[in-house]
């Protein structure tokens, strides 16, 4: 069964103060890896898709990096506006399978 | 403007009683996803569809149905059969093979007592 785990649950920053969320998965064969932002209330909002070890992608403030275990989303000199729960998903390579297996996210606070 | 759209927002209804969430996309995707957020879980699969006239449950689909009539609209029915319907509703969507990105709705809260 396929298992995505996230840590810290939760993490408060200053203003400024970089730092990196983690995304642990297990999976037959990795078709992808995603990341998206959730405001409170709203639906997720995409980020990033990661494919293989070894590929990062960048927006803004964050960078994804992807390993054969793992994913990192780092922050950089982070914003009130960065504040958000972070979701990772991971998605099976089986054609067909369209099935997202989602972690229980990383909820961020950038503090002024 | 591309995108979801569900509705409603908000959605009361008392126990016993069935009830039709609305998902519509413009996107011109063939995929379409439900999915069920409770606190302190990661979303959960309830049914998708990749083509019209097609779907197939996920891991909750029990006490859930759906229809795939146009390519555009995934309408949810949460029927009195399921247990604890209380939940952030989102429903998404994907170009299909050529694109695996899921793109979310705002979503649905529903509430039922």
């Amino acid at each position: 069964e396929d298992q995505v785990t996230q840590s810290p649950e939760a993490l408060r920053l200053q203003e400024g103060e970089s730092s990196s969320l983690n995304c642990s998965y297990t999976v037959s064969g990795l078709r992808g890896l995603f990341w998206y932002r959730q405001d409170p209330g709203k639906g997720p909002e995409f980020l990033f898709t990661l494919y293989s070890a070894g590929e990062e992608k960048e927006k803004e403030r964050l960078k994804a990096t992807l390993t054969k275990k793992e994913s990192f989303l780092h922050i950089t000199a982070p914003k009130p506006e960065d504040s958000a729960t972070y979701l990772c998903a991971v998605r099976r390579a089986n054609f067909g399978n369209e099935k997202l297996t989602f972690g229980t996210g990383t909820r961020l606070t950038i503090i002024p | 403007d591309g995108g979801i759209t569900q509705s409603p927002k908000y959605l009361f209804r008392k126990e016993g009683q069935n009830v039709t969430l609305s998902c519509e996309q413009n996107l011109n995707h063939d995929a379409m996803y439900w999915y069920r957020q409770d606190p302190g879980q990661g979303l959960r699969l309830i049914y998708y569809s990749q083509i019209v006239n097609d779907f197939q449950k996920g891991d909750i689909a029990e006490g859930y149905s759906v229809s795939r009539e146009k390519k555009e609209s995934f309408p949810l029915t949460v029927t009195s059969a399921q247990k604890n319907p209380t939940a952030f509703y989102l429903c998404a969507s994907s170009i299909g093979e050529t694109g695996i990105e899921q793109y979310f709705g705002p979503g649905t809260r529903l509430t039922v007592t």
